[in-house]
């Protein structure tokens, strides 16, 4: 069975600091890992996805996240947030089809 | 055009009344599903159909019935609503190639509250 673990329900950061948000997982097989973010009142757009290649990926919007198997965490990351990332934060595992979403991180970007 | 549209984008309605919510998706994706987001922000699966056939159902009450009469649309009914079925309904689709890797595109999403 899969699950899958967002460490902090809220992260709060200011603009042009950098983000980190916690995703670990637990998989029988080796999986695919997602994240999407959903801005306020609009569906889930897809930011990067881990695919058994690369183990750094690099997404949209200067989005990154590291595939730590030793750990089993995915990881996303930005250098330096901006007004325009604050949204809420999911982190997927996808094995056998079936697509398994964490709770949710709701990143707040102060001025 | 909008790869996968869903209507309403808000529904309001009592509670006992008889609902649907109709998702439409323009990719030629061979799968589509149906996710439940409720005030916490939880994203749940609901169904999943592949090719008009049901391959996923979490366990949702029988209340909420999923048709399929094509696989470029997936509607989602549900009788006798209740005040917990409040909550933010979107529509999925994927390509299903086989592969794990599969990228959902989703609808914007229907807000129903029942009052």
């Amino acid at each position: 069975a899969q699950s899958v673990t967002q460490l902090d329900s809220h992260v709060s950061v200011s603009e042009g600091t950098p983000v980190l948000l916690r995703c670990n997982y637990s998989s029988s097989y080796s999986p695919s890992l997602f994240w999407y973010v959903q801005h306020p009142n609009k569906g889930l757009q897809l930011l990067l996805k881990y695919t058994s290649a690369a183990t750094l990926v690099k997404g949209i919007n200067g989005f990154e996240a590291e595939f730590k198997k030793s750990e089993t965490s995915f990881h996303l990351t930005k250098p330096s947030a901006h007004m325009s990332d604050a949204a809420e934060y999911f982190c997927v595992v996808s094995e056998a089809g079936k697509s398994t979403f964490g709770d949710g991180t709701t990143l707040t970007v102060k001025p | 055009d909008t790869a996968v549209s869903q209507t309403p984008k808000y529904l309001v309605t009592q509670m006992g009344n008889d609902k649907s919510i109709k998702c439409e998706q323009n990719l030629g994706h061979d799968t589509m599903y149906w996710y439940k987001q409720d005030s916490k922000k939880f994203l749940k699966i609901m169904f999943s159909y592949n090719n008009k056939e049901l391959i996923i159902n979490e366990t949702v009450p029988n209340r909420f019935s999923p048709k399929s009469p094509d696989k470029a649309h997936l509607n989602l009914h549900i009788n006798s609503l209740e005040l917990g079925d409040s909550a933010v309904y979107f529509c999925a689709s994927s390509q299903n190639t086989g592969a794990f890797d599969e990228k959902l595109f989703f609808g914007s999403g229907t807000q129903l509250s029942v009052l």
